[in-house]
């Protein structure tokens, strides 16, 4: 089973704060996305990354593949009160390449304080 | 697009009860996923179906459970006799073949059995 540990598990800061939320395995991804899920919702998927050492922004989010591709991290830039939601990363194992068998994370929840 | 429907969105039940739970994937799409999310052990993958034929069921949890997807348009997950550890959120999702393999998930199933 390939396990991929969040840290930290809570995170709550004030607005304009930045954060970083880390996601670590042991395991080797063929890609590795970021979701967001709000109370009574489902995931929403916001990033995949697939290149070792790939880095997108999405605004003021940041996600970074490690190059040896174990691991994540996703860096928020001046926090908003909507960015308040538990965010999950979900590997894809290889030697998958296709989604069909994501593993989640453990999720951080972050709350962002106005 | 209505995007992924689920039925019902909360429900207790007694143990011992049989209880089924419903989901209409996207139009188009042909890949189909049952998961659940708790506390304890976070989202995990059930079972999921490939053009309506289930591909791999190794999550599901024992014989308790069981899924079908008759068609393109609709699948459900049941479980009998439930008991009361399977409270969780049950999460239908589905994604379409080279589309960026994006998953999409529902609001979720909340269930309480007591």
């Amino acid at each position: 089973t390939q396990l991929l540990e969040q840290s930290p598990q809570f995170l709550s800061i004030q607005e304009g704060e930045n954060l970083t939320v880390y996601c670590n395995s042991s395991s080797v991804f063929s890609s590795l996305q970021w979701y967001r899920q709000e109370p009574g919702e489902g995931p929403v998927l916001l990033v995949t990354v697939v290149t070792g050492g790939e880095v997108k922004k999405l605004k003021r989010l940041t996600f970074q593949f490690g190059d040896a591709r174990k691991d994540s991290s996703l860096h928020i830039t001046a926090a908003q009160p909507g960015d308040t939601g538990l965010y999950l990363c979900a590997g894809n194992p290889l030697p998958n390449f296709g989604n069909e068998k994501l593993t989640f994370g453990t999720g951080t929840r972050l709350t962002i304080i106005p | 697009d209505a995007g992924v429907i689920q039925s019902p969105r909360h429900e207790v039940t007694e143990m011992g009860q049989e209880v089924t739970l419903r989901c209409k994937p996207i139009s188009g799409h042909d890949y189909l996923f049952w998961y659940r999310q708790t506390m304890m052990r976070g989202l995990e993958l059930l079972i999921y179906f490939n053009n309506n034929v289930p591909i791999d069921d190794s999550g599901m949890p024992e014989d308790r459970f069981s899924a079908k997807m008759p068609n393109a348009s609709f699948s459900t997950l049941k479980i009998q006799p439930s008991e009361p550890r399977d409270s969780a959120v049950y999460f239908c999702a589905s994604s379409c073949t080279g589309a960026g393999n994006t998953i999409y998930f529902g609001e979720g199933s909340w269930l309480t059995v007591v």
